[in-house]
């Protein structure tokens, strides 16, 4: 299996702050890598996918980038309601799809 | 707008039995797969395996192989996850996932656009 590891697990940061999450992936994945983020008792919601593309209707102050096995999400001013879990996902094989262990990203 | 309708919260003992279902909707069921994924109390997202819907074709994450079983029914447009013996470590929240598979660009791209609300799973004695 394609091993995920993100950084920091857990992040304290203040509104209007820009923040940073990294992702390291054990092999190679191409561009073949997700960001959700998960709020307390809600499923998981799509953000960004393909590294870079911002799902429709996600807010613009997201972003990610990287390739192979870096990547990152940014998210250049952090509004209240952007307080959550956030994980990373490698699809570079469909048929083992692995997630990061998350990052807890809480209020300052 | 596409939805996935989970079954309810679920209470059991350790040993019993167990199915929980993914109802798929106004979308083509059969053209996009259906993943399962684990959350246990306070931890992380796992994948636990996928159905394809257009042939019930399935795979498993090689951590849930053998301890449970995908199914699905493309006439109700429903994926399940069964246990035959649950165990109390089976307690957690089951997600179902909708895997869009297309071409982002130039390139190909796979990505969990829609989830389901989550089954919570309780195995206590």
């Amino acid at each position: 299996d394609i091993q995920m590891t993100q950084s920091p697990s857990s992040l304290s940061a203040s509104v209007g702050d820009r923040v940073t999450i990294t992702c390291r992936a054990s092999q190679s994945i191409s561009n073949y890598l997700n960001w959700y983020q998960q709020k307390p008792g809600k499923a998981p919601k799509l953000l960004i996918y393909a590294a870079s593309s911002l799902q429709i209707g996600v807010p613009s102050r997201f972003s990610g980038s990287g390739s192979g096995t870096d990547f990152t999400l940014t998210i250049s001013s952090l509004q209240p309601e952007d307080f959550a879990t956030y994980y990373c996902q490698q699809s570079y094989s469909r048929l083992s799809i692995t997630f990061g262990q998350g990052t807890r990203l809480e209020i300052k | 707008e596409v939805q996935l309708v989970q079954s309810g919260a679920e209470v059991k003992k350790p040993g019993e039995s167990l199915r929980i279902s993914c109802k798929g909707s106004r979308y083509s069921f059969t053209s996009y797969w259906i993943s399962w994924v684990r959350q246990m109390p306070g931890k992380g997202l796992e994948w636990m395996g996928r159905i394809d819907p257009s042939d019930s074709s399935v795979s498993y994450s090689p951590s849930f192989q053998g301890h449970v079983i995908i199914s699905g029914d493309k006439s109700t447009s429903t994926a399940y996850l069964q246990w035959s013996s649950l165990k109390a470590s089976d307690t957690a929240m089951y997600y179902c996932a909708r895997l869009f598979s297309g071409y982002c660009g130039s390139n190909s791209c796979y990505q969990f656009d829609y989830w389901g609300q989550g089954t919570l799973v309780t195995v206590s004695s």
